[in-house]
């Protein structure tokens, strides 16, 4: 079965750079949602679309920017990179909002900034 | 702070012994999650325990939720080499694509 695809999978940016993330959900899933996890910590809620709207948003930079597109597919765009913006980013995906949806995970994209 | 957090922080036990990590929060949930990550891997859930069940078996896994004491657990039985990983519970307290709160891990190391 299809599973949620995450690009590129390694990333290794300089500081004050730009990265974008890509994420492709299981097909027919509505709902995407972006974590952070940095070395040795939990993950951490960053933001979420349902439907192409932004549906909640948590611990997200304003260097941050996301947008889910008409094909579901999201994207987190990460500008004037930091040292610390190093980390794990997992996109996951589900279908509604809710209830007792299960997220599915994508393998993350580990970013490094150099 | 952390909606959930785990303990203990690590955890070393020798193969075919049961594992137990427990996870507290501190708001209602509609529903407790539990992944696993091998080392710098992606998240797999595990198990998804409802706020109005208080037990829950999948295979080798076992999960308990106490809603009255916030907390929930994860037994492994006869564990093997493979369960060596990061084991996290994550919160969803409902509501909307709010995401989910994921506690601090234990990590399990299985010694063969």
């Amino acid at each position: 079965a299809a599973g949620v695809i995450q690009s590129p999978r390694h990333l290794i940016k300089e500081k004050r750079e730009t990265a974008t993330l890509k994420c492709y959900p299981i097909p027919r899933h509505d709902t995407v949602y972006w974590y952070q996890q940095g070395p040795g910590q939990d993950p951490q809620f960053l933001i979420s679309f349902y439907e192409k709207m932004q549906s909640d948003k948590g611990s997200i930079p304003d260097r941050f920017s996301a947008q889910q597109f008409s094909d579901y597919h999201s994207e987190l765009n990460m500008s004037s990179l930091e040292l610390g913006d190093s980390a794990l980013y997992f996109c996951a995906s589900s279908l509604g909002l809710g209830g007792n949806t299960e997220a599915f995970f994508g393998q993350g994209t580990r970013l490094t900034v150099v | 702070s952390q909606q959930g957090e785990e303990d203990p922080q690590a955890l070393s036990i020798q193969e075919g012994e049961n594992a137990t990590m427990n996870c507290s929060y501190k708001t209602s949930i509609n529903n407790l999650q539990w992944y696993r990550q091998n080392s710098g891997r992606g998240l797999v859930h595990l198990i998804l325990i409802r706020s109005n069940e208080r037990e829950k078996h999948s295979g080798r896994l076992r999960v308990t939720l106490d809603t009255s004491k916030k907390s929930s657990s994860l037994l492994i039985t006869a564990s093997r080499a493979a369960d060596t990983a990061s084991y996290f519970c994550a919160t969803d307290v409902g509501g909307g694509a709010d995401g989910l709160t994921f506690g601090k891990g234990t990590h399990l190391i299985i010694q063969p």
